[in-house]
């Protein structure tokens, strides 16, 4: 399967721990995105990558998120000192460039702060 | 600001007819209108897109229509098959590649 793959695909935390998400895109898409998703909700823009350069990070994104993407290729997102009000759906999308609305997503990785 | 919006949650059609998902949205700026499609436990897939400088586009079952000078634009299905049901979401690309996306509508195809 070459498609973006998302680990874990399930998470339940305690407040006020640290959580790590993995995505690994399509190989050869140079662009990566983050989103998170919310019951009846569209999924909302949190950060870009144009290979390992991060582009835009929107106003969603507290100091306690950060992202990253080493060597252009897979791509972590940290939550620091998780709230309740982080638990989401956060998924990951790549693109190529040429191509750029079309984002190829994974299943997400379901996120639950207790 | 809610840039894209869909104000239709959900939509009930009958098998084999005509299916339309309507979508509105404020920024000029935007290049490109897409539709996603989006199973339980899925992630959304890319099922269409529009650039701004065209009209119409289709593929197979689906045409999306847009009209600029509302800022509105549809998807069409038809005809309309059970595999159909799940949430779909229109969005829009900003010039900056940023994709936002409408909260979505249920689309349920009724035997």
């Amino acid at each position: 399967d070459t498609g973006v793959s998302q680990d874990p695909r399930h998470k339940i935390t305690k407040r006020g721990q640290n959580v790590t998400f993995r995505c690994d895109p399509i190989s050869e898409h140079n662009r990566l995105y983050w989103y998170r998703q919310t019951l009846g909700q569209g999924p909302e823009f949190l950060t870009y990558f144009q290979n390992e350069a991060q582009l835009e990070k929107s106003r969603l994104l507290s100091d306690r998120f950060s992202a990253e993407r080493p060597k252009g290729s897979f791509s972590t997102l940290e939550i620091q000192r998780t709230e309740q009000g982080d638990s989401a759906m956060y998924l990951c999308a790549s693109s190529l460039d040429v191509e750029g609305e079309k984002l190829f997503f994974g299943s997400g990785t379901q996120l639950s702060v207790l | 600001d809610q840039q894209v919006k869909q104000n239709s949650p959900s939509l009930s059609v009958q098998e084999g007819r005509i299916s339309i998902l309507n979508c509105d949205y404020t920024n000029s700026m935007f290049d490109y209108f897409l539709w996603y499609k989006k199973y339980p436990a899925e992630g959304p897939t890319f099922l269409i897109s529009i650039s701004s400088i065209k009209d119409k586009n289709e593929d197979g079952r689906f045409t999306v229509f847009l009209n600029k000078s509302a800022k509105h634009l549809s998807l069409h299905i038809v005809p309309s098959q059970p595999g159909d049901s799940a949430v779909y979401f229109c969005a829009a690309r900003n010039r900056d590649d940023k994709i936002i996306f409408g909260k979505g509508t249920r689309l349920h195809i009724l035997p």
